[in-house]
């Protein structure tokens, strides 16, 4: 089945440090890719997403590309700061042919990111 | 400005008790999700809904209800059968598979 696997935390950097979250997919038909954040306290917001192979996603300074030849979807950043502390996940959303069922969405299990100043 | 509404943000549940989660929004999305996340863990599914009047069972459904009596609500009751229910509750939206999910803010559910 559809899944989704992604480094685990925490993660510790230094302000300006350079940012790479892993994130590997296991799909059965045509999966779009995406990146949520997740401030404290707060729910998921989309930071950024990628639909077919070879699309970078950005958004805030973060990108993300989809490279099915490596079923992966790492997100990066060139220099983190404190405001992004947060718990990043990396989703995929399946479809059979041109059907979305619904229930075909499957979220890793958080990274957990905490930038020091 | 379109988005999901949950209230209410903080809820405590007293042993034995029923309590509701309310989930709005006004995105004219089809799809509503439930989904449960506790400390330091990831998102599990309690329930979906893709219609109104019509919802599934997700993998963690016992212990909980739905309805889905219009397009803009989905509330989520904890019943007392649901032995662990303290935990972050996130109600989401979907319109299709490329537009991913747009989530609500959430409620905490504390046991007390």
């Amino acid at each position: 089945g559809d899944s989704v696997t992604q480094m685990e935390g925490p993660v510790t950097l230094s302000e300006e440090a350079f940012l790479t979250i892993n994130c590997t997919y296991t799909a059965t038909g045509y999966p779009s890719l995406f990146w949520y954040v997740q401030y404290p306290g707060e729910g998921l917001q989309l930071l950024l997403k990628a639909t077919k192979a070879d699309d970078k996603g950005s958004n805030k300074g973060f990108e993300a590309t989809y490279r099915k030849e490596t079923t992966s979807f790492h997100l990066e950043k060139g220099s983190v700061q404190v405001s992004d502390s947060a718990v990043y996940f990396c989703a995929l959303s399946d479809r059979e042919g041109l059907v979305f069922t619904g229930n075909q969405f499957y979220f890793g299990t958080g990274t957990s990111l905490t930038v020091i100043p | 400005d379109g988005g999901i509404t949950q209230s209410p943000k903080y809820l405590f549940r007293k042993e034995g008790q029923n309590v509701t989660l309310s989930c709005e929004q006004n995105l004219n999305h089809d799809a509503m999700y439930w989904y449960r996340q506790d400390p330091g863990q990831g998102l599990r599914l309690i329930y979906y809904s893709q219609i109104v009047n019509d919802f599934q069972k997700g993998d963690i459904a016992e212990g909980y209800s739905v309805s889905r009596e219009k397009k803009e609500s989905f509330p989520l009751t904890v019943t007392s059968a649901q032995k662990n229910p303290t935990a972050f509750y996130l109600c989401a939206s979907s319109i299709g598979v490329a537009t991913g999910y747009t989530f609500g803010s959430g409620t905490r559910l504390t046991v007390v």
